[in-house]
């Protein structure tokens, strides 16, 4: 069966730390994986993108990285905030063509604690 | 980018009844799209609306359940109807934007059955 996993369980680290969150994916073949940001009583929050064949994607103090052969995404967060503290999720795009279809997965929630 | 509002932000309805969820986006949009999250849970994308065309419904999901309209490029609704306890949930509404595969989200509408 098709899945996305990502850790359900709350990720706690102290500021300044790295805190690194995986998306795992099977029998799915993603064109592109995206990973957004949400916040309680939000909508979620676009971050990053990063295509099949890019191995790393960064943007300030985030890093992807996509790895096909293992169907896996981290997603990291350097010298992390307070303000940083929120649930990430890991979507899929799927198909060729922008149809726009996005799979989630149940996303992880991060504290980073001062 | 695209600023999305959505009313009403919360509702509390009874079983049986139907609750209509309208979605306002700031720029002309083709492609908008609604989706379910369920209390811990994933979103789930219910369907896809694009202008001037029937909208195209995720498996799982029905139109006589969840009728959509896309009347122009700025607005679309949902209505859940026949309401029961299963579908308290948040329903969020997105459109995609001219940057390839990145999308934006409504606030989302707590929908509460009892």
């Amino acid at each position: 069966s098709q899945k996305i996993e990502q850790n359900s369980e709350a990720l706690n680290i102290q500021e300044g730390k790295t805190a690194t969150l995986t998306c795992n994916y099977t029998n799915y073949s993603p064109a592109y994986l995206q990973w957004y940001r949400q916040d309680p009583g939000r909508g979620p929050v676009f971050l990053l993108l990063i295509r099949e064949n890019e191995k790393e994607k960064r943007k300030e103090r985030l890093k992807v990285t996509f790895d096909t052969t293992l169907k896996q995404s981290l997603f990291h967060i350097t010298a992390s905030q307070p303000a940083d503290s929120a649930t990430y999720l890991c979507a899929l795009v799927l198909g060729s063509g922008n149809t726009g279809k996005l799979i989630f997965g149940q996303g992880t929630t991060l504290q980073v604690k001062p | 980018s695209a600023v999305i509002s959505q009313k009403p932000s919360r509702d509390i309805c009874q079983r049986g009844t139907s609750l209509t969820i309208q979605c306002q986006v700031d720029s002309q949009v083709t492609m908008m799209f609604w989706y379910r999250q369920q209390p811990g849970q994933s979103l789930t994308l219910i369907a896809t609306a694009n202008q001037g065309s029937e909208a195209t419904y995720e498996s799982g999901f029905v139109i006589d359940k969840f009728p959509i309209s896309r009347p122009n490029l700025t607005f679309s609704t949902l209505t859940v109807s026949n309401l029961s306890p299963e579908d308290s949930s948040i329903y969020l509404c997105s459109v995609l934007s001219g940057r390839i595969y990145e999308q934006y989200f409504g606030p989302g509408t707590r929908l509460t059955v009892t």
